[in-house]
């Protein structure tokens, strides 16, 4: 399958600081990628979903001032979590799609905000 | 609004122990339905993609069908590294997102 890469892996930042997660497809061009947030034991919420080139288009209830995306090319995606919270400590996840083919997902960040 | 609901919330099995998951979905169209593993603290990694009902499509010790309405995702002689949560998702036909049930954990004990 296809190949994800998402980075960081795990971030701990002081509240009121701003994060950056990247998200590259490694091995095909993405023209939508996804971010998600994942709950513990819950399933994965779509928070946002970007278009290269375009902006990103956000779910109901999710502050698009808050949680800033980039799509510059068709191989990379960021999330900027900006003044985050400890609200904000969660599970972040990517995914890119082909074209209208199956989903891949990176490996997750596990965001912690003290 | 698309709906997708698994059944049951968490499995417990022996190994060798052969078992289904349900997936039940609501959607406007069905243009997939996706499953997916899970382990902790991981992105999911995808397991297959079913496009109409009669579908079935097999990976190792796992085979997923598909009708109107729901999907199954059936473990054969299932081992420990089976142990993961497994998750559904549906793709109304026109639209590009994914609808993600709950999750269905499985625990495989040797």
């Amino acid at each position: 399958g296809a190949v994800v890469s998402q980075h960081p892996s795990r971030v701990i930042c002081k509240s009121g600081t701003s994060v950056k997660i990247e998200c590259r497809s490694l091995d095909f061009q993405a023209t939508t990628m996804f971010w998600y947030r994942q709950f513990p034991k819950q399933s994965l919420m779509l928070m946002a979903t970007s278009n290269e080139g375009s902006k990103a288009t956000y779910e109901q209830g999710v502050e698009k001032d808050k949680f800033l995306i980039n799509h510059a090319s068709l191989t990379l995606s960021t999330l900027t979590v900006t003044s985050a919270h400890p609200e904000d400590s969660s599970f972040y996840i990517c995914s890119a799609r082909k074209m209208d083919t199956e989903a891949f997902f990176g490996q997750g960040t596990r965001l912690t905000v003290v | 609004e698309d709906q997708v609901t698994q059944s049951p919330e968490a499995l417990r099995l022996q190994e060798g122990e052969s078992s289904s998951l349900n997936c039940s979905y609501t959607v406007s169209g069905l243009r997939g339905l996706f499953w997916y593993r899970q382990d902790p603290g991981k992105g999911p990694e995808f397991l297959f993609t079913l496009y109409s009902a009669g579908e079935e499509k097999e990976k190792e010790r796992l085979k997923a069908t598909l009708t109107k309405k729901e999907s199954f995702l059936h473990i054969t002689a299932p081992k420990p590294e089976d142990s993961a949560t497994y998750l559904c998702a549906v793709q109304a036909r026109g639209d590009y997102k994914l609808s993600f049930g709950a999750g269905t954990t499985v625990t495989v004990r040797a």
